[in-house]
């Protein structure tokens, strides 16, 4: 069956401009998550989705992003005036339920000149 | 103390020889520990798993063993092949109702032929 997919693959984006980067869970997990990954590093947890609602968004760096889910399905996240320090791959994972076997998209690397 | 320590940071072996990685935790709240494999571009995929009760797992030429009293664990890649050369991280998955996994620093993985 179908994976985890993220669209756009690559985004270059100006210093202080926003992004939108998009994940599309594999059908029928009711769990998703976004973790960020600089060059070189392990992977930094942002923020899970049980169904729509988000318990633990303690890993969002700053009040520059954000995440929403709806639907129980696609999820976008949005770094608003973006920074250098901001360039990474954001990955996203979905899961059947929470925990445990998370599954992950191929990414989104984001490069902000 | 939620730190997942991996090492090393690089690995270099020859075909058929063993590669082993090696991870230790602190927090006795991780009740998961995945490993993931990463190529170059693409989502880190999901390898093998074990659960604290359990002290070794086996699949195919990977096994995981786990010491729960030294809060260590560790990948085995036997008869290694040039196809494993890839990225390697260990991970923990916190219990509790967070769905995060806390990721190694990743072990960079070069089998040569």
């Amino acid at each position: 069956g179908a994976g985890v997919s993220q669209s756009p693959s690559n985004k270059v984006t100006e210093k202080g401009k926003d992004v939108e980067l998009r994940c599309d869970p594999i059908s029928g997990h009711t769990a998703l998550y976004w973790y960020r990954q600089r060059l070189g590093q392990g992977l930094e947890f942002l923020i899970y989705f049980q169904g729509n609602s988000a318990p633990d968004k303690s890993g969002l760096p700053s009040d520059r992003f954000s995440a929403e889910r709806t639907g129980e399905s696609v999820s976008t996240l949005t770094i608003q005036r973006t920074q250098q320090e901001d360039s990474a791959v954001y990955l996203c994972a979905s899961s059947l339920a929470w925990g445990y076997e998370q599954y992950f998209g191929p990414g989104t690397r984001l490069t902000v000149t | 103390q939620q730190q997942v320590k991996q090492s090393p940071q690089s690995l270099i072996v020859q075909k058929g020889g063993i590669s082993i990685i090696n991870c230790a935790y602190e927090n006795t709240a991780f009740d998961y520990f995945p490993w993931y494999q990463q190529f170059p571009g693409k989502g880190p995929a999901l390898l093998i798993a074990i659960r604290p009760d359990v002290s070794e797992k086996k699949e195919g030429r990977f096994t995981i063993s786990f010491n729960k009293s030294a809060k260590q664990f560790s990948l085995h890649i036997m008869d290694s092949q040039p196809g494993d050369s890839a990225t390697y991280f260990c991970a923990a998955f916190l219990t509790g109702n967070t769905g995060k996994l806390i990721f190694g620093q990743g072990t960079t993985l070069q089998v040569k032929p």
